[in-house]
């Protein structure tokens, strides 16, 4: 199955607001509120921050939100601080044997 | 808490086969599904494929089927991705993780394993 679409890079100053886009299908995205978003430091695994399209895991700052519409969901980080500099995955369940399809990843940089 | 830890890292030569082990803790290792999921260098996150603990039962994505393995011993709480015929394009951190439902996804992933294909 193809991998959902984000752009390549994202960039913001300290304080604003920026938001990826994950966009997918009529069989994934378009279909379920399954949609989950990871933060990934260099070297790092990759951490959950937004599940159920919209809910944050305990911990996870509430200036990182998510929503969806249509075929395309997305993740805003709003206060935009220098460790928000890492990549960014988005994931969606879909209607297939191995019901699981990641997003192409988003590099954010903190200017 | 939740963990996920990984055995080493490793350095194979083309044609060999890697088999990377991943030890759960903190939580009923056969509750969940554990997902594999791989990385190359500066590249993105690929999926491999997925294996039930609780039945063995294995999906691989279809880029992998025929090389991949999935198995798991249960009395380790320890979850094993074997593949094979390597090749330079393998050179990757391999990771597992945990996979809580259809609502949440993958919750917790291990620190990863740095495979590394070279002659």
């Amino acid at each position: 199955q193809s991998a959902l679409t984000q752009p390549a890079s994202v960039s913001g100053s300290p304080g604003q607001s920026i938001t990826i886009s994950c966009t997918g299908t009529s069989s994934d995205v378009g279909a379920y509120d399954y949609v989950s978003w990871y933060q990934q430091h260099p070297d790092k695994a990759p951490e959950l921050l937004i599940y159920e399209v919209s809910n944050r895991p305990s911990g996870v700052s509430n200036r990182f939100s998510g929503s969806k519409s249509g075929n395309t969901a997305s993740l805003t980080i709003s206060g935009l601080q220098t460790e928000d500099e890492a990549d960014y995955y988005c994931t969606s369940y879909t209607n297939n044997v191995l019901p699981y399809v990641f997003g192409t990843g988003t590099k954010v940089s903190v200017l | 808490q939740v963990q996920l830890v990984h055995s080493g890292a490793e350095v194979k030569k083309p044609g060999a086969s890697v088999k990377v082990s991943c030890k759960a803790s903190g939580y009923k290792f056969t509750a969940f599904y554990i997902y594999w999921v791989r990385q190359a260098p500066g590249q993105g996150l690929e999926l491999m494929g997925r294996i039930d603990p609780t039945t063995g039962g294995t999906d691989y994505a279809q880029k992998f089927q025929g090389r991949v393995t999935m198995t798991r011993d249960t009395s380790i709480s320890t979850a094993f991705m074997e593949l094979s015929r390597l090749n330079s394009d393998d050179t990757a951190v391999y990771y597992c993780a945990r996979y809580y439902d259809v609502l949440t996804g993958i919750d917790y992933w291990g620190q990863g394993t740095l495979v590394t294909v070279s002659s």
